[in-house]
């Protein structure tokens, strides 16, 4: 079984939806990330989470909201769809370690998102 | 604001031969630069990784040499495979802010021809 898991892997949704994304991981890391992946703009950060209590912004958290339900689930939420957030978008996990490993992110498979 | 450029945004390469992905960052603050492999339908998975505190890492036919003066740093592919095909990000970090994520280059596109 993959160690993060991504839910659902597409998805069409029209604008005005709200829609959930979720992952869940079972390597029993304690830091969570999701990234949004645009072709031509790379991967780039829309929140992340040192535990459940923990919640913070990325660069590009605007029309985004997060809840941490538990260590080893991180949910993305889009309140209310736009077709610009059309997009790639993938959850990370890092755990606690050496300083070398705990910067090493392992990614899941990836939700595709399209908004009409 | 771009912290990291990548360059080239796709690149083609015969077969046996050396692929070159290079980088630059902005930030002096980063003092952790890993290079990501994604084929396509797939997340990116770590293919190698640096610190500043050394000039050159290698792994098998995958070599990371790094500039501090130059805040630049580079991917080499020697020996290239069709299976070495994919997308390739270069992304810098500071260990002591692990937890802000990674700052990813734009990606390169690579292609090995048979």
């Amino acid at each position: 079984d993959a160690d993060v898991t991504q839910t659902p892997r597409n998805r069409i949704t029209k604008t005005g939806k709200r829609i959930m994304l979720e992952c869940s991981q079972t390597k029993g890391h304690d830091r969570m990330y999701w990234y949004r992946q645009d072709p031509g703009l790379g991967l780039r950060l829309i929140y992340y989470s040192f535990d459940v209590k923990d919640i913070n912004k990325g660069e590009i958290s605007d029309g985004y909201s997060v809840s941490r339900q538990a260590q080893a689930k991180f949910s993305l939420s889009l309140e209310s769809a736009i077709p610009n957030q059309t997009a790639l978008y993938f959850c990370a996990t890092s755990g606690y370690g050496t300083p070398s490993s705990y910067n090493e992110q392992f990614f899941g498979p990836g939700t595709r998102l399209t908004v009409l | 604001q771009q912290q990291v450029k990548q360059s080239p945004q796709s690149l083609i390469v015969q077969k046996g031969g050396i692929s070159i992905i290079n980088c630059a960052y902005e930030n002096t603050a980063f003092d952790y630069f890993p290079w990501y492999q994604q084929f396509p339908g797939k997340g990116p998975a770590l293919l190698i990784a640096i610190r500043p505190d050394v000039s050159e890492k290698k792994e098998g036919r995958f070599t990371i040499s790094f500039n501090k003066s130059a805040k630049q740093f580079s991917l080499h592919i020697m020996d290239s495979q069709p299976g070495d095909s994919a997308t390739y990000f270069c992304a810098a970090s500071w260990l002591g802010g692990g937890a802000d994520g990674l700052t990813f280059g734009k990606g390169t596109h690579l292609i090995i021809q048979p």
